[in-house]
């Protein structure tokens, strides 16, 4: 079955810098990569995902690149804010008509003013 | 995209009984989708509610353990049974998200003593 890594399990940056989370998976037959944010005491907040169709995407300070290929990932958050200090999840799931997501051992960012 | 309240937010809870979580969704979902994440861990899906059916299990997890309800399209129960101090853990329930992706509850954080 599928499997995703995560690194690193803890960062810590400082304010205004950028942050850099790779994930890796086993399943070539993964087609939709979500990222999830889980503030203190909150559920996990999708914040960006990526079809297997597109190698990057944006939203404003983050962005997700995607090698198929290599089959991993990675989340990118520039200019760094407190704000952005939470637990970060990448998961890799398979459409088959209802989705199979499996989740990675999340990453601990903590961003220093 | 939905909204989900679920409760309790926590608990602490005796070894040796069982506590019920609550999942209330503000739309209509075919759905309901049952996590544990256990202390700085990632999230591991319990079980998938369909309305009208039983619940489906994942591997590791049984329905004696944790009986899911499902009335109706908006709701959803978990109960935790004959609780241990290893089932001290985050309970999440998702629903799946337009287009793409989950959205989470904020979780039931539970303590067995």
């Amino acid at each position: 079955g599928e499997n995703v890594e995560q690194h690193p399990s803890t960062l810590s940056v400082q304010e205004g810098d950028s942050a850099v989370i790779k994930c890796t998976y086993s399943d070539s037959a993964s087609n939709y990569f979500p990222w999830y944010k889980q503030e203190l005491g909150k559920g996990p907040q999708l914040i960006i995902d990526i079809r297997s169709n597109v190698g990057e995407k944006k939203d404003q300070r983050i962005a997700v690149t995607l090698n198929k290929t290599a089959k991993h990932f990675s989340l990118h958050i520039t200019e760094t804010q407190p704000e952005d200090s939470a637990v970060y999840f990448c998961a890799a799931s398979i459409n088959t008509g209802g989705f199979k997501t499996i989740f990675g051992a999340g990453t601990r960012l903590f961003v220093k003013a | 995209s939905a909204v989900i309240s679920q409760k309790p937010s926590r608990d602490i809870c005796q070894r040796g009984t069982s506590l019920t979580i609550q999942c209330q969704v503000d739309s209509q979902v075919t759905m309901m989708f049952w996590y544990r994440q256990q202390p700085g861990q990632s999230l591991t899906l319990i079980a998938t509610a369909n309305q009208g059916s039983e619940a489906t299990y994942e591997s590791g997890f049984v329905i004696d353990k944790f009986p899911i309800s499902r009335p109706n399209l908006t709701f959803s129960t978990l109960t935790v049974s004959n609780m241990s101090p290893e089932d001290s853990s985050i309970y999440l329930c998702s629903v799946e998200a337009t287009p793409y992706g989950y959205t989470f509850g904020s979780g039931t954080r539970l303590t067995v003593v």
